[in-house]
């Protein structure tokens, strides 16, 4: 299996600019999860979906944040207008809710905004 | 809503055994989880307590007391590749999962 699949891995981005990060979740899983991670702050989720459906967008930080699951094998999280304090690792994590409570994490998508 | 609390940092021997404590308030909760996160790493599943008490998988076991909204989690006969991060995970209602704040493990020699 290939894992939970992010991609960028990697992003530098000036100010002002829209950031899109995109994950692939391992195939037959139906959450979706995606979570911040910062020295300051720790792992923060963001918003989770099951079956596609959001059902907690409590941890956006604010509008400028949205997330899209158009299909169950693909979801964005979406930036704009980027501000450096969203520089952070961005993961992505899904599960199979009816095997167990185990998520699988993406590699991450390291962000900086400067 | 929920919170976790964890130590911050944990220092101990090669060899030694460890325990890394977490406390939570929760509003639903289901059971606690812990994973592990090297550094520059994604964090990975290591245990899950649905129920009170203790489950052992290898060198590591988690414990869990719901009435004391505790868990620990023990790892014995650690190793150098212990060194990590170690985050408990509390499943809420329709399956949300919220991480503590994560205890820093550092292996000496």
């Amino acid at each position: 299996d290939a894992g939970v699949i992010q991609s960028p891995r990697h992003e530098v981005t000036e100010m002002g600019q829209e950031v899109t990060l995109r994950c692939k979740p391992i195939s037959g899983h139906n959450s979706l999860f995606w979570y911040r991670q910062t020295m300051m702050r720790g792992l923060e989720l963001l918003i989770y979906f099951n079956n596609n459906v959001p059902i907690d967008d409590s941890g956006m930080p604010e509008d400028r944040f949205s997330a899209k699951m158009p299909n169950a094998s693909f979801s964005t999280l979406k930036i704009q207008p980027s501000e450096p304090r969203d520089s952070a690792v961005y993961f992505c994590a899904s599960r199979q809710v009816s095997s167990g409570n185990t998520i699988y994490f993406g590699e991450g998508s390291w962000l900086t905004v400067v | 809503g929920q919170s976790l609390e964890q130590p911050s940092e944990v220092t101990a021997v090669e060899g030694a055994i460890v325990q890394i404590n977490c406390t939570y308030q929760t509003s639903g909760f289901y059971g606690l989880s812990w994973y592990q996160q090297h550094d520059g790493g994604a964090p990975t599943f290591l245990s899950y307590n649905g129920l009170d008490g203790l489950e052992e998988t290898g060198r590591f076991s988690s414990f869990l007391s719901r009435s004391d909204s505790y868990g620990y989690l023990l790892l014995q006969e650690l190793q150098m590749k212990d060194s990590a991060s170690y985050f408990c995970a509390a499943t809420g209602t329709a399956s949300k999962l919220t991480f503590g704040t994560g205890t820093r493990l550092q292996v000496t020699l």
